[in-house]
């Protein structure tokens, strides 16, 4: 099976800071990471896949890169709305998708 | 609009079952590739499992054995029949389109099972 290691696992930042999120792979993932976005009660948002493509309707201040094993997600300029729970999810495998940990960004 | 609505959670003791259900719109489930993820409250998410468009299965290792995925192409609606409940397997149930081999581009609302005596 395919381990995502997610982090941070919580992070604080203001409205405007550009942030970064990271998530490793245990084996090489072929681009194959997709980024979710969840606020509380509800279900997640799919952001980006394929690493950096970003899903229809995203604001561009979202974007994603990484190859093989290490991939990140970039928020460039925090607004309020983005203050949330963000996952990564390998789907390279065809024994499931398995997700990072998630990391809970904060004000 | 493609549109996923989950039904069939609810309160079950531990070792009984359940049938979650997942009615589809604006897409035809049996030509993509479906999957369960669960949320454990307060955790993160976990996927379950996954039936592909050829109906091959697959599922966590938490859940082998014990959970099966299966689809009504005339109705348009995946299940998960899940058997042998333990506290553990509580969590809300999301139906989800992609999840293996692919991202998952639409989510149902999730449904709530509580395994507890």
């Amino acid at each position: 099976d395919i381990q995502m290691t997610q982090s941070p696992s919580s992070l604080s930042a203001s409205v405007g800071a550009r942030v970064t999120i990271t998530c490793r792979a245990s084996q090489g993932i072929s681009n194959s990471l997709a980024w979710y976005q969840q606020k509380p009660g509800t279900a997640p948002k799919l952001l980006l896949y394929a690493a950096s493509r970003l899903e229809s309707g995203v604001p561009s201040r979202f974007s994603g890169s990484g190859s093989g094993t290490d991939y990140t997600l970039t928020i460039s300029s925090l607004q309020p709305e983005d203050f949330a729970t963000y996952y990564c999810q390998q789907y390279y495998s065809t024994l499931g998708g398995t997700f990072g940990q998630g990391t809970k960004l904060e004000i | 609009e493609v549109h996923l609505v989950e039904s069939g959670g609810g309160l079950i003791q531990p070792g009984g079952s359940l049938r979650l259900s997942c009615a589809a719109s604006g897409f035809t489930v049996n030509n993509n590739y479906m999957s369960w993820v669960r949320q454990a409250p307060g955790k993160g998410l976990e996927w379950v499992s996954v039936i592909y468009s050829d109906g091959s299965t697959y599922y966590a290792d938490s859940v082998k054995g014990r959970f099966s995925i299966s689809r009504d192409n005339s109705k348009n609606t995946l299940y998960l029949q899940m058997n042998s409940l333990r506290a553990e397997d509580t969590a809300v149930y999301y139906c989800a389109r992609g999840g293996s081999l692919s991202q998952i581009d639409c989510w149902g609302q999730g449904t709530l099972v509580t395994v507890s005596s």
